[in-house]
């Protein structure tokens, strides 16, 4: 089945840790996202991707590296330096930059806890 | 800074009856408004969408109604079943840096249909 696969499902952090978020996708999409969901603040755009080697910070992006080393891959790294990462993160694809013939596609998404 | 405001976060309706979500928008530079639809442990996942020279667009129980003046859209869900009892999302489309259109997306409303 085509789709995006998210992993690990739940993840916890200790203080002061890196943690990496695995995001596949076998869609061909070009475009890729991570989206970071918090209780009554709906869904805020961590990174994007439109090309495979490019990426672009989003309207978060402090505290978070990416990279996109292949078509298929955006792996989202939380670091230390991230405040509050208690969240839920989802990562989406779409088939290019997003228009009204491209829909963006969601993963089932990690939820990560800091202990 | 949030650009899209959704109404209300919660809203319970009996089963048969119509469920109604309000957005309101600021920038004029949105021009593609989908809604999404997520269950708990889900990823959203596209329900209906509209462009804002239509006023109204319906898709079964589902219906966008655009007021472009207003800068308002909303869902309008008729026959509500209890099936339908997940988190909603409006959001909307904006052209950020390098041109590549991004979504802006409201905080979200948690339906509950009561059967």
């Amino acid at each position: 089945d085509g789709g995006i696969t998210q992993s690990p499902k739940y993840l916890f952090r200790k203080e002061g840790q890196n943690v990496t978020l695995s995001c596949e996708q076998n869609l061909n999409h070009d475009a890729m996202y991570w989206y970071r969901q918090d209780p009554g603040q709906g869904l805020r755009l961590i990174y994007y991707s439109q090309i495979v080697n490019d990426f672009q910070k989003g309207d978060i992006a402090e505290g978070y590296s990416v990279s996109r080393e292949k078509k298929e891959s955006f792996p989202l790294t939380v670091t230390s330096a991230q405040k509050n990462p208690t969240a839920f993160y989802l990562c989406a694809s779409s088939a290019g930059q997003l228009s009204s013939g491209n829909t963006i596609y969601f993963g089932e998404g990690s939820w990560l806890t800091v202990v | 800074q949030q650009q899209v405001k959704q109404s209300p976060q919660s809203l319970i309706v009996q089963k048969g009856g119509i469920s109604i979500i309000n957005c309101a928008y600021e920038n004029t530079a949105f021009d593609y408004f989908p809604w999404y639809q997520q269950f708990p442990g889900k990823g959203p996942a596209l329900l209906i969408a509209i462009r804002p020279d239509v006023s109204e667009k319906k898709e079964g129980r589902f219906t966008i109604s655009f007021n472009k003046s207003a800068k308002q859209f909303s869902l309008h869900i008729m026959d509500s079943q209890p099936g339908d009892s997940a988190t909603y999302f409006c959001a909307a489309r904006r052209i950020s840096s390098g041109s590549a259109r991004q979504l802006t997306f409201g905080s979200g409303t948690q339906l509950t249909v009561l059967p």
